[in-house]
């Protein structure tokens, strides 16, 4: 069975102290892990998607890196707007519906 | 650009009471999908479809029914609403589900059964 682990659960920064949000899994045949930003009352917000292990992808203050157990998003320099919460999820399968699972998320606090 | 656009926001339903949620996208996405989110859990699928016409089973499926009406359209039927089945909804879309793109999501609806 497909597994995603975040963590830390909840993670309270001050602004511009640089940090990473972790998320490990345990799939067979990983098609590619996306990285969501949910702000309270909101659905989630598309972020990044990676292939495969060794790529790194980057917007604003947020860089996303893949191996090939573990994701992570590095937080550099962070602002109060960049509080909510984080959501991992991975897809897999070959043919047909490619399955995707969510992990429970990384709330995000920043303050100034 | 409305992207997903779920109602209602917000329902109360007695135990035993039907609804149906209502979802439209408009960027033209082949796939949609339906998610619960409960506290302490990830996002769990109820029911997608791949394409117009077709419906498939998610994770969690017992209790709910849907329909694709078109293109646009996917809806969520709760037959007999149960206090289990208090979450929030979200739908979502897809360009496709067999290749590696990103869903987007709708705003939720916030479902108290009592």
């Amino acid at each position: 069975e497909d597994q995603v682990t975040q963590s830390p659960e909840a993670l309270r920064l001050q602004e511009g102290e640089s940090s990473s949000l972790n998320c490990s899994y345990t799939v067979s045949g990983l098609r590619g892990l996306f990285w969501y930003r949910q702000d309270p009352g909101k659905g989630p917000e598309f972020l990044f998607t990676l292939y495969s292990a060794g790529e790194e992808k980057e917007k604003e203050r947020l860089k996303a890196t893949l191996t090939k157990k573990e994701s992570f998003l590095h937080i550099t320099a962070p602002k109060p707007e960049d509080s909510a919460t984080y959501l991992c999820a991975v897809q897999t399968g070959t043919e047909g519906y490619q399955k995707v699972t969510f992990g429970i998320g990384t709330k995000l606090q920043v303050i100034p | 650009n409305a992207g997903v656009t779920q109602t209602p926001k917000f329902q109360v339903l007695k135990t035993g009471q039907s609804m149906t949620l209502q979802c439209a996208q408009d960027m033209n996405h082949n796939s949609m999908y339906w998610y619960r989110q409960d506290p302490g859990m990830g996002l769990r699928l109820i029911y997608y479809s791949a394409s117009e016409g077709t419906t498939d089973k998610g994770e969690v499926p017992n209790g709910y029914n849907v329909s694709r009406l078109n293109k646009r359209e996917f809806s969520l039927r709760l037959e007999s609403a149960a206090p289990s089945q208090t979450s929030v909804y979200f739908c979502a879309s897809s360009e496709s589900n067999r290749r590696n793109t990103e869903a987007f999501f709708g705003q939720g609806t916030r479902l108290t059964v009592v």
